[in-house]
């Protein structure tokens, strides 16, 4: 049962454009979002996340947006640089479950 | 401050066996997730232990259990291993176990079943 939805598995963009990951869920009781960065033979970093509460959070050059109507969340990079690129993992957990879920990943490559 | 850290980090088991995967956390984390990582599934939760306590469980079969010692390291067994149970397993310490705490990973296990 698949909570947690990154339905492109690939996105490639040129460097200094914007990178656009996007993730959906179903589950109307998440209420926290984040997002990691993998890169290959290295676990999962912390990137940025974001409470129901709010519609937006920016961390430098990466911003995560929230549309809890559409139950829809995605990240921003601007500009992209070449060592964006990695996979990237959406989740989401509710207040008081010790549970996370994850999205299958989207693995961006950024062309300098 | 030293990282969360796997044992071993690579392993080959057959079908039928079971293999035990280890995890320190960060120095003062009380709390430690397991996860695996296949292809296409992303990274799914199996378990998560807060001061030697089961608190939470995914949707895994029996074979998968987990304990954690009184240290905080935490152990993850998977008795008779089948082909699927091939992936990347990997275990994330926070300090508190909630999941607005920043989780930090560890470099993972691959297991490779065959």
């Amino acid at each position: 049962d698949q909570q947690v939805k990154q339905n492109s598995p690939s996105l490639s963009v040129q460097e200094g454009r914007i990178s656009i990951l996007n993730c959906d869920y179903t589950n109307s009781m998440f209420d926290y979002f984040l997002w990691y960065k993998k890169y290959p033979a290295e676990g999962p970093t912390f990137l940025i996340s974001i409470s129901s509460i709010k519609d937006k959070n920016e961390d430098g050059r990466f911003t995560v947006f929230l549309n809890k109507s559409a139950k829809h969340l995605s990240l921003h990079i601007v500009p992209s640089q070449p060592g964006d690129s990695a996979v990237y993992f959406c989740a989401a957990s509710a207040v008081g479950v010790n549970d996370m879920r994850f999205g299958a990943g989207t693995r961006l490559t950024v062309k300098p | 401050k030293a990282g969360v850290t796997q044992t071993p980090r690579y392993l080959i088991k057959t079908r039928g066996q079971q293999v035990t995967l280890s995890c320190s956390p960060i120095s003062g984390h009380r709390s430690v997730s397991w996860y695996q990582q296949t292809p296409g599934q992303g990274l799914q939760f199996l378990f998560e232990y807060f001061s030697e306590t089961q608190r939470n469980k995914g949707n895994f079969p029996g074979r998968f259990s987990g304990r954690q010692f009184s240290n905080s390291r935490s152990e993850m067994n998977v008795s008779t291993l089948e082909l699927g149970d091939s992936a990347l397993y990997l275990c994330a310490s926070s300090s508190s176990g909630s999941f607005a705490d920043t989780q930090y990973f560890g470099p993972g296990t691959r297991l490779t079943v065959l």
